[in-house]
């Protein structure tokens, strides 16, 4: 089966410093998403990105499918984006397949 | 606040057992996914519906079955509950249920004992 994994496992900043997490996966997927969980658990979905970049205020993603990897950059910190960030990967042809990364905890400190 | 509503926020329950979660999708909506969330195995898809029919299907058990309703909102039934069942469950809700951004409830937490 497709793997996925994430790195770092995690993570420690100060507030105003940015950050790289990346996500490798295995197989040739369709889709690649990233989500974040809050420390209370909420989750939101970040980004929908099989392939390039996109950006949303501090956040972007993008992804190479070719190479099997996707980038998400958090700039200028702040001490809300504290959590878990995962990505995800869905594969359509075939059996259907989405699988979840072990995400990366990210502490942002004040 | 996401739109999205699941009840119980809690369940507790014993080995054996059957429960239905319940997730109302934001208005307009019209596909619902469900997720299980545990330590052991982390983030899991189980399944997701579009407009009342099943589009994709996941690592979901066969004592797990969920279904839409014509209202949209969804259940996920578990059944023969077993202690590795315990975890957060998921729903969220798209409007397109294809690519299209996710909006996720709160979670309800079953705890099998």
């Amino acid at each position: 089966g497709i793997q996925v994994e994430q790195s770092p496992p995690d993570l420690i900043l100060q507030e105003g410093a940015n950050s790289t997490l990346r996500c490798n996966f295995s197989d040739s997927v369709n889709n690649l998403q990233w989500f974040h969980q809050n420390p209370w658990g909420q989750l939101i979905n970040l980004f929908y990105i099989p392939s390039g970049t996109k950006q949303n205020g501090r956040l972007s993603a993008t992804t190479v499918a070719t190479e099997r990897y996707s980038l998400l950059y958090i700039s200028s910190s702040q001490t809300t984006d504290s959590g878990v960030y995962f990505c995800a990967v869905v594969r359509t042809s075939g059996t259907y397949k989405y699988i979840f990364g072990t995400g990366t905890r990210l502490k942002v400190l004040a | 606040d996401s739109g999205v509503t699941q009840t119980p926020k809690h369940l507790i329950t014993a080995t054996g057992q059957r429960v239905t979660l319940r997730c109302s999708p934001r208005s307009g909506d019209l596909s619902v996914y469900w997720y299980q969330q545990s330590l052991d195995q982390g983030l899991q898809f189980l399944i997701q519906y579009y407009n009342g029919e099943e589009r994709a299907k996941g690592n979901i058990l066969e004592r797990f079955s969920a279904q839409q309703f014509p209202d949209l909102h969804s259940e996920l039934n578990l059944s023969s509950l077993e202690l590795g069942d315990s975890a957060l469950y998921f729903c969220a809700s798209s409007l397109l249920g294809g690519g299209d951004t996710q909006y996720f409830g709160p979670g309800t937490r079953l705890t099998v004992l």
